[in-house]
């Protein structure tokens, strides 16, 4: 079955470089994904990386996929007290519904 | 721009009442539309899917049902609310032929 794990939690400074790490299982994915949650707020789509790149770099965000261990990470460079919300790595199924598997979630805690 | 709206945004209900839960979308037509929850502390689980109006497709057993009357409003509803359906219910839509969701605000719901 599918499934995707994060760690749950990650502190850092302000002005450092977050690194937020998932790994997942379904090899067939076509796209993964990193969603944003502010404190009661729906989720925030990030960026997303399709399955045949490495490497995808949005402003301060760069994603890193190895496909080949089924690990995807986000860095946020130079990390804001705004960045402090939960971030969640998510995959496409296969199937035709193209739902999302989401992992539990990394709580970012940016400290000033 | 495609808009997601969910109302209401929080509801406190006593547990065996009903529950109704509705999500309109803008700025897109015929999309493909999902309820999930999201439990405390968790990630968020898919509970029904829908391609069009009329079709349903339920993922989770649960006393949760769901109807799509208008193809841009998709509704979530109980007859009888348990202490488990407690949680934070996101709707999002995907354009067919995308593989990008993007989710509404959400809806907390409190069972007491």
């Amino acid at each position: 079955g599918e499934d995707v794990e994060q760690s749950l939690f990650l502190s850092v400074r302000e002005g450092d470089s977050s690194v937020i790490n998932c790994t997942y299982t379904d090899s067939s994915s076509t796209y993964l994904y990193w969603y944003k949650q502010e404190p009661g707020a729906g989720l925030q789509l990030l960026t997303y990386i399709f399955s045949n790149m490495d490497m995808k770099q949005d402003q301060r965000l760069t994603v890193l996929l190895n496909k080949k261990d089924k690990h995807l990470s986000l860095r946020i460079a130079d990390t804001q007290t705004g960045d402090s919300a939960i971030y969640f790595c998510a995959e496409t199924e296969g199937t035709g519904r193209r739902a999302l598997t989401f992992g539990s979630g990394t709580r970012l805690q940016v400290q000033p | 721009s495609q808009t997601i709206h969910q109302w209401p945004a929080t509801l406190v209900q006593p547990v065996g009442s009903p529950l109704s839960l509705e999500c309109t979308v803008e700025g897109t037509s015929n999309p493909n539309l999902y309820w999930y929850r999201q439990a405390a502390g968790r990630g968020l689980q898919l509970l029904f899917y829908s391609v069009g109006i009329g079709q349903i497709s339920s993922e989770v057993p649960q006393n949760l049902s769901a109807s799509r009357p208008q193809d841009r409003q998709f509704i979530l509803s109980s007859k009888k609310l348990l202490l488990s359906d407690s949680g934070f219910y996101l709707c999002a839509l995907r354009t067919s032929g995308t593989d990008t969701q993007y989710f509404g605000p959400g809806t907390r719901l409190t069972v007491l």
